[in-house]
Formats: C-alpha cells, structure tokens, sequence
C-alpha cells in the first residue's frame, strides 16, 4: 500500500522568501509528526497531530514555522521569511491507532541560498 | 542535558564483529523504546522495538534498563548492508504519548 509522500523532495528558495512543505499520510494514520535533520544531525521534533485534539506544536524553533493539518489528512509545514538555518530536510511521518512504530515520508530537503 | 544521548561513533567494523550501540535517556517516565536505523540520505525506519525483558531479532539484540535509564542494542555477525546510522527513540507518557524524541545517532559502517 502507499505510504507517506512528502512534496517537493527538493526545494530550493532565496532567504525571505515564504515556503510550503505537504505531506500525505497513510491512509487512517491518526497521528502525524514533523522533523527537521539538519546535515550530520539527529532528527529535531517540530509538531504533533493526533485525531481532532490541539496539536503539540512545542518544537517549533520560532512564529516563523506553523503547520496546519486537515482532519486526519494532509498537512503543510509553512516556513515564512525562510532564513539560511532554516536549510535542512524536513520529514513528516504518520502512526496510526495504538501502533508505536512511526513511518516515514521520504522528506523535503530545503536550500534557502 | 539532552533527553536522549547516544555516542555519535563513528563505529567501523569488519564483516563478521559483534558491535555495540549505547543510549541513556533523562525523562524516568518515559514509556517506550525502540531502535530505527538510517540509510544515508534516506528516511528512518523502525530495526525494533526494546522491551523490558530483553528481546532478539535474528542477529540483533535489544536490551533496557529501567532502573539506569539505558538502552542498549547488540548486532553480532555483522554484514556490510548493516552500515547505517542507528537511532535510539524513546516514547513519551501521558500528554507526551506518541511523541517519540530521537538521539542524534550512531553511525556504523562495517567494511570487507
């Protein structure tokens, strides 16, 4: 079956400009999740859906970063007046009902020049 | 300090060693525990779950210590396709369930 895709797998964006970043989860995954991986580092935790409750949005590094997510379906990740830190790879990944394991989109990496 | 450490490595190992990651996590309530390992310029995936009692999958074992808050993950005949970066993640509790905080990774490459 399909699993996550994320759109673009590249994108490249001079600083100040704004950018959307969409994923699609598996299909009846309740849960969602954004990282960022910056080059040679672990994975940074941004924002957290789950069903119809506030998403957990405690990782957002500034009021730059926001995502929104529709019902249990697509999300987008907006970086608004991109800066060069913001250059990185930003994976979505999905889980669904009690199931722990999280399945990765194959990310969006993001060059602001 | 960080919620989940791990030695960054790199590891480099002949095909056919026995190799081993370590991982502390600081959160006590923390729930769940896993290993997901990296290819290069590729997504995680989830390698196994690590349960309180110990558990084994093939040539992997996957050991957790409550009481030291510590992970630990064991692969022995190693193969050159284990070459990776391995990922300890731990699960929260409560209004943190579900959100999996990741270590930076340990990178492995096992050579001829």
């Amino acid at each position: 079956g399909a699993g996550v895709s994320q759109s673009p797998s590249n994108k490249v964006t001079e600083k100040g400009k704004d950018v959307e970043l969409r994923c699609d989860p598996i299909s009846g995954h309740t849960a969602l999740y954004w990282y960022r991986q910056r080059l040679g580092q672990g994975l940074e935790f941004l924002i957290y859906f789950q069903g119809n409750s506030a998403p957990d949005k405690s990782g957002l590094p500034s009021d730059r970063f926001s995502a929104e997510r529709t019902g249990e379906s697509v999300s987008t990740l907006t970086i608004q007046r991109t800066q060069q830190e913001d250059s990185a790879v930003y994976l979505c990944a999905s889980r669904g009902g009690t199931v722990y394991e999280q399945f990765f989109g194959p990310g969006t990496r993001l060059t602001v020049l | 300090r960080k919620e989940v450490e791990q030695d960054p490595g790199p590891f480099n190992v002949p095909e056919g060693a026995t190799v081993a990651f370590n991982c502390t996590y600081s959160n006590s309530a923390s729930q769940s525990f896993f290993w997901y390992r990296q290819d290069c310029r590729k997504e995680p995936k989830l390698l196994m779950s690590v349960y309180s009692s110990g558990n084994e999958d093939g040539r992997f074992t996957a050991q957790l210590n409550r009481a030291s808050q510590y992970i630990s993950l064991l692969i022995r005949d190693s193969k050159l396709s284990d070459s990776a970066t391995y990922l300890c993640v731990v699960n929260g509790r409560g209004t943190s369930y579900g959100k999996l905080t990741f270590g930076q990774g340990t990178i492995l490459t096992v050579h001829p």
